[in-house]
């Protein structure tokens, strides 16, 4: 069966710092990739997405995630850290023949002053 | 554009009880989820509709769980009776088709006394 996991369900950073949060699917096919965030109250919103090409992508608030088919990854980055970004992040890979996407279980991002 | 829709924002009701969550999906797109989230179970896939057709409901949790889409703009979610531990926040959110990113709404979180 497929799945998504997100080793790490919580990860604290000081502001200013960089980040990279985890996230490593199991499929045979080649998935098509997004990271989403969760503040407090809301749904979830898009970040990113990969669905072919260049495996390195950017996306909105200044986060980039990299595609790497031979790890089974994903990684969400950014290089500094605001107060802002304190959140919950999920992966979600989609493949297979539905292409539905799963959900890893997510990531709760602490932010330190 | 106006975003996924839900309705109502917070529901508390007594065990028992029929509920009733509704959502409003963004126009022109085909897919529709519906979603429930707790923290021991993280976010779980219910019921998703193509063009307002079930497709999958093989995560809805029991017979009192039920999903309706009378028509590409309204969808339902229904629980009947309502018990302690349906006590979740829950999702809707719509897609373009399967392989593009879903849009949520900001939940409806629902309270079972």
């Amino acid at each position: 069966a497929q799945s998504v996991t997100q080793p790490d369900i919580h990860i604290t950073v000081s502001e200013g710092a960089s980040l990279e949060l985890r996230c490593n699917y199991s499929y045979g096919a080649t998935p098509y990739l997004f990271w989403y965030v969760q503040s407090p109250g809301q749904g979830l919103q898009l970040l990113l997405k990969y669905f072919s090409g260049d495996t390195l992508v950017q996306g909105i608030k200044g986060f980039e995630a990299e595609f790497k088919r031979s790890q089974s990854s994903f990684n969400l980055r950014k290089p500094s850290v605001h107060w802002s970004d304190a959140a919950e992040y999920f992966c979600a890979v989609g493949a297979g023949g539905s292409y539905i996407p799963t959900f890893g279980r997510g990531t709760s991002l602490i932010v330190h002053p | 554009d106006a975003g996924v829709i839900q309705s109502p924002r917070h529901e508390v009701t007594e065990m028992g009880q029929e509920v009733t969550l509704r959502c409003k999906p963004i126009s022109g797109h085909d897919y529709l989820f519906w979603y429930r989230q707790t923290m021991m179970r993280g976010l779980e896939l219910l019921i998703y509709f193509n063009n307002n057709v079930p497709i999958d409901d093989s995560g809805m949790p029991e017979d009192r769980f039920s999903a309706k889409m009378p028509n590409a703009s309204f969808s339902t979610l229904k629980i009947q009776p309502s018990e302690p531990r349906d006590s979740a926040v829950y999702f809707c959110a719509s897609s373009l088709d399967r392989y593009q990113p879903q849009h949520f709404g900001d939940g409806t979180r629902l309270s079972i006394l």
